[in-house]
């Protein structure tokens, strides 16, 4: 049973480019959700989807958005990279429905994006 | 705004002393908790998680966690860490049912010493 993947692992980019990173979920799930972990720091949500539409926003701008897909996949797309863009993208996957929100979330191991 | 605090950032110790990682957070409503391990080079994984019952909550490799919702706490316990358990460790919260994202604390980096 395969576990949340990410692609690709790294990526440089320059200033000013954008960029998409790609999530499929874990096996039975269909909720995901991107983070970016600055180093040092602890992940920071961006966004939630299910059923194929945004349903949660974290603190981002515009120039991040995302998409999914019918089969549960998910995109996350930064427009415009800043310097500041440089860091860990992680997906989490969960199933959505559980009562009272007890459910947990699956992390994937990450895209490293580099903005130069 | 609701947030995570871990008051310590970096912490070393010998292997087979014991381990308490701090971990509180600032919100009066019902809320899920989650201690995750990222150890080097790879993603984060789930320690244990707390949902609702018994506050003692037991993990996986030997760790333990208690919620005491007076002083909006969940702290990470381990009675005798090993080498292997080198890592960052984040608590995380998700505030209510409403708004399902995990917002984390800013990790503690565990140096066990051989």
């Amino acid at each position: 049973d395969a576990g949340v993947t990410q692609s690709p692992t790294h990526l440089i980019k320059t200033r000013g480019q954008q960029v998409t990173l790609r999530c499929s979920p874990k096996s039975g799930h269909d909720t995901v959700s991107w983070y970016q972990q600055a180093l040092g720091q602890g992940p920071q949500f961006i966004f939630q989807y299910y059923e194929e539409e945004e349903r949660q926003r974290g603190n981002f701008p515009d120039r991040f958005s995302g998409h999914q897909f019918p089969n549960y996949s998910s995109e996350l797309n930064v427009n415009a990279l800043l310097l500041g863009d440089s860091a860990l993208y992680l997906c989490a996957s969960s199933r959505r429905g559980l009562a009272g929100g007890r459910y947990e979330q699956y992390f994937g191991p990450g895209t490293r994006l580099t903005v130069t | 705004a609701q947030s995570v605090s871990q008051h310590n950032h970096h912490v070393i110790l010998s292997e087979a002393a014991s381990l308490e990682l701090g971990c509180n957070y600032s919100y009066g409503g019902t809320v899920n908790l989650f201690w995750y391990v990222q150890y080097p080079g790879q993603h984060l994984q789930l320690l244990l998680k707390y949902f609702s019952g018994d506050p003692l909550v037991k993990g996986i490799k030997g760790f333990e966690a208690e919620f005491i919702k007076s002083k909006f706490s969940f702290n990470l316990r381990k009675p005798s860490v090993q080498w292997s358990d080198t890592a960052e460790y984040f608590c995380a919260v998700r505030m209510d049912t409403g708004r399902r994202a995990l917002t984390f604390g800013s990790g503690t980096r565990l140096q066990v010493q051989p």
